[in-house]
């Protein structure tokens, strides 16, 4: 299994749904990140959580620290949202960040 | 403007080849890491550096090698011993390893 895993892993949806892409990871950690990889396969770093929740525009994460879990929402999809969403955990004390398999997102005029 | 290079975006390496894959960040950032994506795969780490000439092997270190000689500058180094370099390399660096990583926009590596 591993340490992290996101949910789905492919989505479609149509333009001006509200999308949630899931993420669950089975270590301790210090902080966890939301991040956007585009079709050209540049990525951007959207949110990093330790606790609670962000919010970024029609982007909004949050993190449930007990359930090992963490949530990433946009309000209002459009098109220009389609891309692969990807979640990495930082655990306490390691230098390095896991990463998730990331969730395709397509959104659908 | 402040940002993170990667180049070459395309790169072919024959059989038997040393490649090196370039990287340069003006962010005044610390550390900087190097990772390996395959279709289907969650990124991983090849090397990160967090201050100059010091890195260290991530978990796939076997086949590459990294240098450290600037802090701007962290060239990666496909070599023939990596038997399945064909990927997508993503360069990143950070203030310190505790910050958010800003990532290059990558080099695609196919083998001939």
């Amino acid at each position: 299994k591993n340490e992290v895993e996101q949910s789905p892993q492919n989505l479609t949806a149509q333009e001006g749904e509200f999308i949630t892409i899931n993420c669950s990871y089975s270590v301790g950690i210090s902080a966890l990140h939301w991040l956007q990889q585009h079709p050209g396969g540049g990525i951007v770093s959207l949110f990093m959580l330790s606790s609670g929740k962000k919010k970024h525009g029609r982007l909004i994460a949050t993190i449930n620290i007990q359930e090992k879990h963490s949530s990433l929402h946009i309000t209002a999809s459009h098109p220009r949202d389609s891309a692969v969403y990807i979640c990495a955990v930082r655990s306490g004390g390691a230098q390095k960040l896991v990463f998730g398999q990331g969730t395709r997102l397509t959104i659908n005029p | 403007d402040g940002g993170i290079t990667q180049s070459p975006k395309y790169l072919f390496r024959k059989e038997g080849q040393n490649v090196t894959l370039s990287c340069e960040q003006n962010l005044n950032h610390d550390a900087m890491y190097w990772y390996r994506q395959d279709p289907g795969q969650g990124l991983r780490l090849i090397y990160y550096s967090q201050i100059v000439n010091d890195f260290q092997k991530g978990d796939i270190a076997e086949g590459y090698s990294v240098s450290r000689e600037k802090k701007e500058s962290f060239p990666l180094t496909v070599t023939s011993a990596q038997k399945n370099p064909t990927a997508f390399y993503l360069c990143a660096s950070s203030i310190n390893r505790e910050e958010t990583q800003y990532f290059g926009p990558g080099t695609r590596l196919l083998v001939l």
